[in-house]
C-alpha cells in the first residue's frame, strides 16, 4: 500500500513569508498528526486531527501556524509569517484510529517530512 | 513538552555487538513506542509495548517496560552497520492525551563495519 505522502520535501523562504505543506495520508486512516521536528530533537506534535475534527492543537502557535483536514482526507499545514525559529522538518503521520477501543495510541506511519529553512 | 527521556545520547559500537538504549518517562502510559529514523528520513515504527506487558521481542529487538521505574529498555542484538540511526521512545499518556504520542530526544546509534 501506498505511504504518506508529502511535499515539498525541502523549502527555503524569508522570515515573514508564508509557506504551506501538503500531507496525503495512507488510505482509511483515520487519524493524522503534524509534528514539528528541530535539528537534534525529537519530534514535537503540534497538531491531531481524528477524520476532520481536531482532537489536539494545544502546542500549535496560533498566532502564525494553521492546519485543516478537508473531508477527513488531505491536510495542509499553513505558516505565516514565518520566523528563523520556524527551520524544521514538518512530519506528517497517520494511523488507522485509535487502538483497543479505548483511545489508545497505536502505531504511526510517517512520511519522509518537509524541511523549511527560514533565513 | 518532551515526556520521554533517552540515555545515552549517542552510543557507538562494533558490528556484531549488542546495543541497549533507555528511555525514562514521568507519567502513567498506556503505552510505549519505539521508532527508528535514518538520516534525513521519516520515522519507523519498530515496537509497541502496552502497560501490562514486561518484555516484548521483535527479531532482534527486545524491549523491556518497568512501570514502577517509569522506564524502557530498547536492545539491539547482533548490531548491523544497517542499524546506525536515531531511535526514539514515544509514550501514549492515555486519558485525555486520548492518542497523543510524546516523543523523547532519541538516541544516536552508529554502528561501525
Amino acid at each position: 500500500e501506498a505511504g504518506v505522502a508529502q511535499s515539498p520535501r525541502y523549502k527555503i523562504i524569508e522570515k515573514r513569508q508564508s509557506v504551506a505543506f501538503w500531507c496525503n495520508p495512507i488510505s482509511g486512516h483515520a487519524t493524522l498528526y503534524w509534528y514539528q521536528q528541530i535539528l537534534g530533537q525529537g519530534p514535537k506534535l503540534l497538531i491531531q486531527f481524528q477524520n476532520n475534527g481536531v482532537v489536539d492543537d494545544s502546542q500549535l502557535p496560533k498566532d502564525r501556524f494553521s492546519a485543516e483536514r478537508l473531508k477527513g482526507v488531505d491536510s495542509t499545514l499553513k505558516i505565516q509569517p514565518a520566523k528563523l525559529e520556524d527551520s524544521a522538518v514538518y512530519l506528517c503521520a497517520s494511523s488507522p484510529g485509535l487502538a483497543g477501543g479505548v483511545g489508545m495510541a497505536g502505531e504511526l506511519f510517517f512520511g519522509e517530512g518537509s524541511r523549511l529553512t527560514v533565513l | 513538552s518532551q515526556q520521554g527521556e533517552e540515555d545515552p545520547q549517542a552510543l557507538s559500537i562494533q558490528e556484531g555487538e549488542n546495543a541497549t538504549m533507555n528511555c525514562s518517562y514521568k507519567t502513567s502510559i498506556n503505552n510505549l513506542q519505539w521508532y527508528r529514523q535514518n538520516s534525513g528520513r521519516g520515522l519507523v515504527h519498530l515496537i509497541l509495548i502496552r502497560s501490562n506487558e514486561r518484555e516484548k521481542h521483535s527479531g532482534r529487538l527486545r524491549v523491556t517496560l518497568d512501570t514502577s521505574k517509569k522506564s524502557s529498555s530498547l536492545l539491539i542484538t547482533a548490531s548491523r552497520a544497517a542499524d546506525t540511526a536515531s531511535y526514539f521512545c514515544a509514550t501514549d499518556a492515555g486519558g485525555t492525551s486520548y492518542g497523543k504520542l510524546t516523543f523523547g530526544q532519541g538516541t544516536i546509534l552508529t554502528v561501525h563495519p
